[in-house]
């Protein structure tokens, strides 16, 4: 079945670096764009990245844009956060979903249980 | 960055209610907004995209109506498993934004 498992989450210090990687199986990975989520602690959702079928492009939240990297690997079926520069406030769960394309309208079908990090010293 | 805001943030309601909640974009986002529902420790799941339209295997009562800056999602009947957080989301551009979220309770 269609599934998205990511991991890599972890304890990390303020400026510390954490790479998160997500498995995607039950389809054909590189038909479809990807994206990064997360949810701090008693927040809402916040959209993070996404990044086109090829990897060629990749968009950015302002929040994250020159520390966090999108990045994937379409013979492995793996998509990857790369995140640096790590603040307190970036403590959440961080969810990879796929992005399910309707006329010009992208919206995340398939979401992952999430990974937590934890940024604290 | 287009805001989205929900309303309410929090609703309390019986099992068999009829539920509304409103998402106001900050501009027209035509039908370019989609609604999720999450659940504590839960994957989020996709309930209705482009405004209106439900998502293979999501329950009938649930649906969607509205166009540029005013969108609902409203349940027909409101069941014990429909407790949860209610997230709309715009998907006109990037960067993608969601609402702040509505927490259905029962």
């Amino acid at each position: 079945q269609l599934q998205l498992v990511e991991s890599g989450g972890g304890l990390v210090k303020p400026g510390g670096t954490l790479r998160l990687s997500c498995a995607a199986s039950g389809f054909t990975f590189d038909d479809y764009y990807m994206t990064w989520i997360r949810q701090a602690p008693g927040k809402g959702l916040e959209w993070l990245c996404q990044i086109t079928s090829s990897g060629k492009t990749q968009y950015y939240a302002e929040s994250v844009k020159g520390r966090f990297t999108i990045s994937r690997d379409n013979a492995k079926s793996l998509l990857y956060l790369q995140m640096n520069s790590l603040g307190v406030e970036e403590t959440a769960i961080y969810y990879c979903a796929r992005l399910q394309k309707y006329q010009l309208l992208l919206y995340m079908d398939v979401w992952g249980k999430g990974t937590t990090v934890t940024v604290s010293s | 960055d287009i805001q989205m805001t929900q309303s309410p943030s929090t609703l309390s309601a019986s099992v068999g209610d009829r539920v509304t909640i409103t998402c106001r974009a900050s501009q027209s986002i035509s039908k370019s907004l989609n609604w999720y529902q999450h659940k504590p420790a839960k994957a989020p799941k996709v309930l209705i995209y482009a405004a209106s339209n439900l998502q293979s295997g999501v329950p009938s009562r649930f649906s969607g109506s509205g166009s540029g800056t005013d969108f609902t999602l409203t349940i027909s009947s409101l069941q014990p498993d429909d407790s949860a957080t209610y997230y709309c989301q715009q998907g006109y551009v990037t960067p993608v934004t969601f609402g702040g979220g509505t927490k259905v309770e029962i």
